[in-house]
């Protein structure tokens, strides 16, 4: 059982790139989120999902895209990084209760 | 939207001593989580409260939950230096799968 998986752990990017982060799980959660954090800003919610096929906007959504094919994935895009995309993210599911974070990815965006 | 606060931002506190850290919330939450951060390390789930006025304690660490369900306190007596980290609180509204985290108090501590 290895909870909430993410990878790659580290990235370098050039603006104007695309990558995908991946988080997965092996709970049978059926909500997953992407946060990013930055210092002195706790954690932001950029998108959610509410179980496999559907995706909603979380308080920080621009820039970023989304996907749910399958109950243990959850896909985070970003299409054309920007040095403001610089950040931790963390990917985390719920059984409606707590919270269980992936270990994140760290992302620089230069 | 829905704002939860967090004070003080940081915390240095000498190994051995008491302190506190607080939570607000601009609305009424029907439950709070807190969060323990190890640098380096991802967030951990410490503990949830539903009831208004709830207290809950885990060893030295002290929950409390208001009476009006908007804000909330952990209690950490006796640091010690494997208290060292950072604290989140995060709120959910009735019915809200998501949660609003404050800025989080990081913790130091002198030995």
């Amino acid at each position: 059982n290895a909870g909430v998986t993410q990878t790659p752990k580290f990235r370098v990017l050039k603006t104007g790139q695309s990558m995908t982060l991946l988080c997965a799980q092996d709970m049978n959660h059926e909500y997953m989120y992407w946060y990013r954090q930055d210092p002195g800003m706790g954690l932001r919610l950029i998108h959610y999902s509410v179980g496999e096929g559907t995706t909603a906007k979380g308080e920080v959504p621009d820039g970023y895209n989304v996907s749910r094919l399958k109950k243990q994935n959850f896909l985070l895009g970003l299409e054309s990084a920007a040095p403001s995309q610089t950040s931790v993210y963390f990917c985390a599911s719920t059984n409606r209760e707590t919270q269980y974070f992936g270990p994140g990815t760290r992302l620089l965006v230069l | 939207g829905q704002q939860v606060m967090q004070i003080p931002q940081y915390q240095h506190v000498q190994e051995g001593e008491d302190f506190t850290t607080y939570c607000n919330s601009s609305t009424t939450l029907s439950n709070i989580q807190w969060y323990k951060q190890r640098p380096g390390g991802h967030p951990v789930f410490l503990i949830q409260l539903v009831k208004s006025g709830e207290v809950k304690k885990q060893k030295r660490l002290t929950f409390q939950f208001g009476e009006a369900k908007k804000n909330s306190s952990l209690h950490i007596t006796a640091t010690q230096t494997t208290d060292v980290g950072t604290y989140f609180c995060a709120g959910a509204r009735l019915n809200d799968y998501k949660l609003s985290f404050g800025a989080g108090t990081t913790v130091t501590v002198r030995a």
